[in-house]
This record gives C-alpha cells, structure tokens and sequence, in this order.
C-alpha cells in the first residue's frame, strides 16, 4: 500500500519563480493537509483540503501561495514569485477523515530559493 | 493559541542508555498526544499516541504516558539503539480538530 506520495523531493528555484509542490494522499484518504517546517522549527499548519474544497487556510501566506485538490489527480501547494524566506521543507498528510489522529505524511518536498 | 513545549537538543546517548524527552502542552481540555519520529530525509512517522489521560502510548520499546495534571506526555526508552537516531517531535491535536501543533523537535544521536 502506498503511502503519501510528493513530489519533486527536491525543488530549487530562482527568486521570483514559481513553484508547484505536488500531494497524493493514501489511497482512499480524501483529506488532505500541508504543513511547512522551517529549519530548526517544528512544522506549522497552513491549509486543510477536501476534494475540490478548501477548509482552513488559516496557516498559509494569503499573498502568493494557493492550494488546491481537485476531483481528480493530486493536491498542488503554489508559490508564486518565490522568495528566500519560502525555502523550507513543505510536508503533506492525508486522513480518511478531518480529525489529527492519525495523519500519515509524506517525505516532504525541500525547497530551496536561490 | 496552544503550544507545545519539548526539551531542546541535541542529545546525544551511549547505545543502551535510557532515553526521556519531555514535552508538555497548553492546549486545553483533552487534546490527542502524539510522538512523531523524523530519520533523515524522510518525513514524519507516527511513533505513538495517547487520546484520554493516563492511556499510555507505546511502540517499538518507546513509552509516554498522558498526564492531565502536569499537562505532560513525556517519551522514554529504556535502551536506545543507533538506529533511534533521529529527530522526535511532541504534537497535540483539539479534540474534533483537524490541526496539529507541533514541538521544535529533538535531535537525538545514538554513539555506539
């Protein structure tokens, strides 16, 4: 059974680009969380995904950053025009339903910002 | 808002040593606890969890109790092995809340 699956691993990217980080959750989760985690921090909530709906987006950057998780394929994390301070490693966990326990990450994307 | 608090690391343990991590929490009410272990590279792991005061989570030679009255959840081993190197993470949840909150982390290394 496959678990949380992102991808890239690794992303690097110029100031002022974009990046798209990429979440498929467990099969048959249809709940879906992102997470940053900062060096030397814990990780802080940023958005709660259902299919086609956003939840909570309390946690994220309401400038340049977008979730989204459509009907089909996987959730997408956006940053546009991307700045220093966005490198960090963005995790994404999944849920069969809207609660804490369990949640089961994936092994993250890195982004780095040149 | 809540918060919850681990001991800062690093540690660094012989092999067979005995292991605590404390960790306390903020949020009120009767929050689920949970430990995340991080090996490197990788992502976040559940390692155990406790969901109403005095449940004792364990897993894998790990131990923590939910202590309501000191608002703790505290992980012990009592031999550590070099591969529980790693990163540990204290996290609590609301009930019916879907938002962890998350503790800095503890580096742990394990030397033979």
């Amino acid at each position: 059974n496959a678990g949380v699956m992102q991808n890239p691993r690794h992303l690097v990217r110029r100031r002022g680009q974009e990046a798209r980080l990429r979440c498929s959750p467990v099969k048959g989760h249809s709940h879906v969380y992102w997470y940053r985690q900062l060096p030397e921090e814990g990780l802080k909530f940023m958005v709660y995904l259902q299919k086609e709906n956003i939840i909570d987006e309390s946690g994220m950057p309401k400038e340049r950053f977008s979730a989204e998780f459509p009907k089909e394929g996987p959730s997408i994390l956006r940053i546009q025009q991307v700045v220093r301070g966005d490198s960090a490693a963005y995790f994404c966990a999944s849920s069969t339903d809207g609660s804490v326990g369990p949640q089961h990450f994936g092994d993250g994307t890195r982004l780095s910002i040149l | 808002g809540d918060s919850v608090t681990q001991m800062e690391g690093p540690v660094t343990l012989s092999e067979e040593a005995f292991l605590t991590i404390n960790c306390t929490y903020t949020a009120t009410g009767y929050p689920s606890l949970f430990w995340y272990v991080q090996y490197p590279g990788e992502g976040l792991q559940l390692l155990l969890k406790a969901t109403k005061a005095d449940d004792k989570g364990s897993n894998k030679g790990f131990e923590a109790t939910y202590r309501k009255e000191t608002t703790s959840f505290h992980l012990e081993k009592g031999s550590v092995q070099v591969s529980d190197s790693a990163v540990y993470f204290c996290a609590e949840g609301g009930a019916g809340s879907y938002q962890l909150t998350f503790g800095k982390g503890t580096k742990l290394s394990v030397i033979p």
